[in-house]
């Protein structure tokens, strides 16, 4: 029984590349959710999602950042010309989708990314 | 003001002993609660929710919402060293996303 995957693990890119993290969700599930956690400090929300279509996005930044949930295919997180300010753990969250506000949160593993 | 506000901590307490993590919010409409732990390098994963004022206890771990006060608690009783951790506050921000607080850094000596 899989829970929610994210790859990779860790990725490192140098300034100017482009980092992408993929998340698929539990199985069953068809909300996904994007956190960024600095160093000692709390996930901050990024995106919710739901199969093609973005929920909110109120906590992406307006530039270098999108996110998608296809049809088919995992979700994509997508930093253009990262930064090193963008080094940070990245988790993905998924959940049902039928139970309103008192959905549950299921957490990946994050990707942990290293801009150089 | 933070829409979640936790004491960063760090807590620490001795073993066997009750750890006390609370939470504020901001938002009055906000319906769930949920507390998460989150040991260093590893994600979050969910101990308890919790829709209703009141207490609600699942095994050493009682979680208090008073949406009055607009306040949530974390109880651990014959906490272990193996609590050691951050425990992360959620509220449900928006119908289905949440916003979360910094965490509490916990600390339970042998």
């Amino acid at each position: 029984n899989a829970g929610v995957m994210q790859n990779p693990r860790h990725l490192v890119r140098r300034r100017g590349q482009e980092a992408r993290l993929r998340c698929s969700p539990m199985k069953g599930h068809s909300h996904v959710y994007w956190y960024r956690q600095l160093p000692e400090e709390g996930l901050k929300f990024m995106v919710y999602l739901q199969k093609e279509n973005i929920i909110d996005e109120s906590g992406m930044p307006k530039e270098r950042f999108s996110a998608e949930f296809p049809k088919e295919g995992p979700s994509i997180l997508r930093i253009q010309q990262v930064v090193r300010g963008d080094s940070a753990a990245y988790f993905c969250a998924s959940s049902l989708g039928t139970s309103g506000s008192s959905e549950t949160q299921y957490f990946g593993p994050g990707t942990r990314l290293l801009v150089l | 003001q933070k829409e979640v506000e936790q004491n960063s901590g760090p807590l620490s307490v001795p073993e066997g002993a009750i750890a006390s993590l609370n939470c504020t919010y901001s938002d009055r409409v906000s319906q769930s609660f949920f507390w998460y732990r989150q040991y260093s390098g590893k994600s979050p994963e969910l101990i308890m929710s919790i829709y209703s004022n009141g207490d609600k206890e699942d095994g050493r771990f009682t979680a208090q919402l008073n949406k009055a006060s607009q306040y949530v608690s974390l109880l651990i009783r014959d906490s272990q060293p193996s609590d050691s951790a951050t425990y992360l506050c959620a509220v449900n921000h928006n119908n289905n996303d949440m916003r979360f607080g910094a965490g509490t850094r916990l600390t339970v000596k042998p």
